[in-house]
């Protein structure tokens, strides 16, 4: 079975703050996605990285893949209050066939 | 228009009755999932349908059966319901069975509490 741990799990921070979300794993993944949910809502992809090394940047969140592809991590800079959801990582496997989901970071951004 | 709909929103029921979710997505996918999501935010998949036909199935109790009417639909009808499947049930879709590298669409999701 794989498994994904976030960390930390759960992160309460002031506006304008920096901060990093981790998600790891003992297993490779082909490609590792990073989800994030609302209330009430169904998650919505942010990105997905497929290569070791990878950093992909999307306004104030950058993403990296771990280079053995069993780690990744989400940063994001000047926090804002619309930056409050649950975060989430999902590991991509073609042995598995599925995605595995990650246990989730919540993140709060205080104004 | 919403891209994947579930209805339900909203389910509350007693104990070993039988309910059902329904599912329809209008993005023209092939490839549709139940996961479930706990009280602690895990999200764990239960099922994934292309073109109608089942590809995964986890360890889920036989009292859960999925039926795709068509590659639009993915409907969850739970038989005997028990306080343990109280959970958030998303359904969702994506472009291909190589689930791996797709993009995930989810809908908003069927609260059921079972008391």
């Amino acid at each position: 079975t794989q498994l994904l741990e976030q960390s930390p799990q759960f992160l309460s921070i002031q506006e304008g703050e920096n901060l990093t979300v981790y998600c790891n794993s003992s297993s490779v993944f082909s490609s590792l996605q990073w989800y994030r949910q609302e209330p009430g809502e169904g998650p919505v992809l942010l990105v997905t990285v497929v290569t070791g090394g990878e950093v992909k940047k999307l306004k104030r969140l950058t993403f990296q893949f771990g280079d053995a592809r069993k780690d990744s991590s989400l940063h994001i800079t000047a926090a804002q209050p619309g930056d409050t959801g649950l975060y989430l990582c999902a590991g991509g496997s073609g042995s598995a066939r599925q995605l595995t989901f990650g246990s989730g970071t919540q993140l709060t951004v205080l104004p | 228009d919403t891209a994947v709909s579930q209805t339900p929103k909203y389910l509350v029921t007693q104990m070993g009755n039988d309910k059902s979710i329904k599912c329809e997505q209008n993005l023209g996918h092939d490839t549709m999932y139940w996961y479930k999501q706990d009280s602690k935010k895990f999200l764990k998949i239960m099922f994934s349908y292309n073109n109608k036909e089942l590809i995964i199935n986890e360890t889920v109790p036989n009292r859960f059966s999925p039926k795709s009417p068509d590659k639009a639909h993915l409907n969850l009808h739970i038989n005997s319901l028990e306080l343990g499947d109280s959970a958030v049930y998303f359904c969702d879709s994506s472009r291909t069975s190589e689930i791996y590298t797709g993009e995930l669409f989810f809908g908003e999701g069927s609260r059921l509490t079972v008391l």
